[in-house]
């Protein structure tokens, strides 16, 4: 079985430009988060999907950050304009049960570099 | 806001060494987790604690969620140099009012000598 898919692996931007992350969840997983990963820190949530309803964005900077999953499978966030402090990895989990059931499965994460 | 303090942050040990990380928060966790990650990929999952008290295994993985429901701690015994990674703990508050958003540690990182 597939894991959870995201794209690009690594994303090199200058300031001000935008830029947009894909993931793809696993099969039949309801719930899909996205977390902010720094480095030399643990992830922290930004936003979290039952279906296509975004349950939880409290975390998310909403001034720049936004996010869909327009069908309740795919999803994307976006950030518009970059900073230079959005530089870091951006992962995306999914689990299978609604209420935050605890085993989330990670991706791999895309690596967003701001010049 | 929930804050996890992780301890230590880096560890470089001999193979072979049994190693052993801990975990601390000011809050009342329902849940204890503890991941692996290896550079360039996601945090994966090791062990889930459900109970406060609980001790699991997963091989040469032991893990307790403490009585409090504060603290967990996560031994590896006989390391070898495929131990070599980020260990993160992970709280996790279920209920009404809170969505089972997972807090994480700052990571331990483990190097290991052959």
């Amino acid at each position: 079985e597939a894991g959870v898919v995201q794209s690009p692996r690594y994303k090199i931007i200058e300031k001000k430009q935008p830029v947009a992350f894909w993931c793809n969840p696993i099969s039949g997983h309801n719930t899909l988060y996205w977390y902010l990963q720094n480095l030399g820190q643990g992830p922290e949530l930004l936003i979290r999907y039952e279906n296509e309803e975004a349950v939880d964005d409290s975390q998310l900077p909403k001034d720049r950050f936004s996010a869909e999953r327009l069908k309740g499978v795919d999803s994307t966030l976006k950030i518009q304009p970059a900073e230079l402090g959005d530089s870091a990895v951006y992962l995306c989990a999914s689990s299978p049960g609604e209420g935050g059931y605890n085993e989330q499965f990670f991706g791999p994460g895309t690596r967003l570099t701001v010049l | 806001g929930q804050q996890l303090n992780q301890s230590p942050q880096s560890m470089f040990i001999q193979e072979g060494e049994d190693v052993s990380m801990n975990c601390t928060s000011s809050s009342i966790f329902n849940t204890w987790l503890w991941y692996k990650q290896d550079p360039g990929e996601g945090p994966v999952l090791l062990i889930a604690l459900y109970k406060a008290g609980e001790l699991t295994s997963n091989g040469r993985l032991t893990a307790q969620f403490g009585i409090t429901r504060k603290d967990s701690f996560l031994n590896i015994s006989a390391s070898i140099p495929s131990d070599v990674g980020i260990y993160f703990c992970a709280g996790q508050l279920k209920g009404s009012g809170n969505t089972g958003k997972l807090i994480f540690g700052q990571g331990t990182t483990l190097q290991v000598k052959p």
